[in-house]
């Protein structure tokens, strides 16, 4: 799994609704990545963070948001605010985003809007 | 803003073949350039990393190249099993912006066995 665990690997959300995927590090790493992915479609880049209490935005970071609370953890929240959701979310690590190191993925979690 | 290309977007080659992947940026001023293998519904794998002063990685039977220069990478698969089969990724690490990962978006490999 890289180091890297999200869950759930399904989930299955309402219209209006609010949902958290959940994403551990247990290597001690300081960046911490969320990526979405459609079908055909290169990794598009949502929320980052370098450090504990800090992030920043991505390309695409409308109706999501995160918190970096503890460095290990890494939770993206898909708001009813996007209007798109249903597609896969891919958490990330690396051990420092200026750095130029590997980035390795986790096995990514399906979202999927009912 | 970087943009990265891969060519072919699919790709379908008997067993044991030699086979390349390309990729192609057009911001030469790069970090570094990683390749990475998904297989169906999962997460990507890293395959390897070349730095933006390589040439060139080897790992096993792959091989990556680096030509900055031109905005070019190509992944060398040798002796091509059924296992190779999945998504080759590129990305490019330019270093600006919001960040500097750019994807291409694959090239999906089969290995007839």
């Amino acid at each position: 799994d890289g180091g890297i665990t999200q869950s759930p690997k399904y989930l299955f959300r309402k219209e209006g609704q609010n949902v958290t995927l959940s994403c551990e590090q247990n290597l001690n790493h300081d960046a911490m990545y969320w990526y979405r992915q459609d079908p055909g479609q290169g990794l598009r880049l949502i929320y980052y963070s370098q450090i504990v209490n800090d992030f920043q935005k991505g390309d695409i970071a409308e109706g999501y948001s995160v918190s970096r609370e503890k460095k290990e953890s890494f939770p993206l929240t898909v708001t009813s605010a996007q209007k798109n959701p249903t597609a896969f979310y891919l958490c990330a690590r690396s051990i420092g985003r200026n750095s130029g190191n590997t980035i390795y993925f986790g096995e990514g979690s399906w979202l999927t809007v009912v | 803003k970087q943009e990265v290309t891969q060519i072919p977007a699919a790709l379908s080659v008997p067993e044991g073949e030699n086979l390349v992947l390309n990729c192609s940026f057009t911001d030469s001023a790069i970090y570094n350039l990683q390749w990475f293998r998904q297989d169906p519904g999962k997460g990507l794998t890293s395959l390897l990393l070349i730095q933006s002063s390589q040439r060139e990685q080897t790992s096993g039977r792959l091989n990556a190249s680096l030509d900055k220069s031109s905005g070019r990478s190509t992944l060398y698969i040798a002796a091509s099993q059924p296992g190779d089969s999945a998504t080759y990724l590129c990305a490019v690490h330019s270093g600006g912006g919001a960040d500097g990962l750019t994807f291409g978006k694959g090239t999906h490999l089969i290995i007839q066995p």
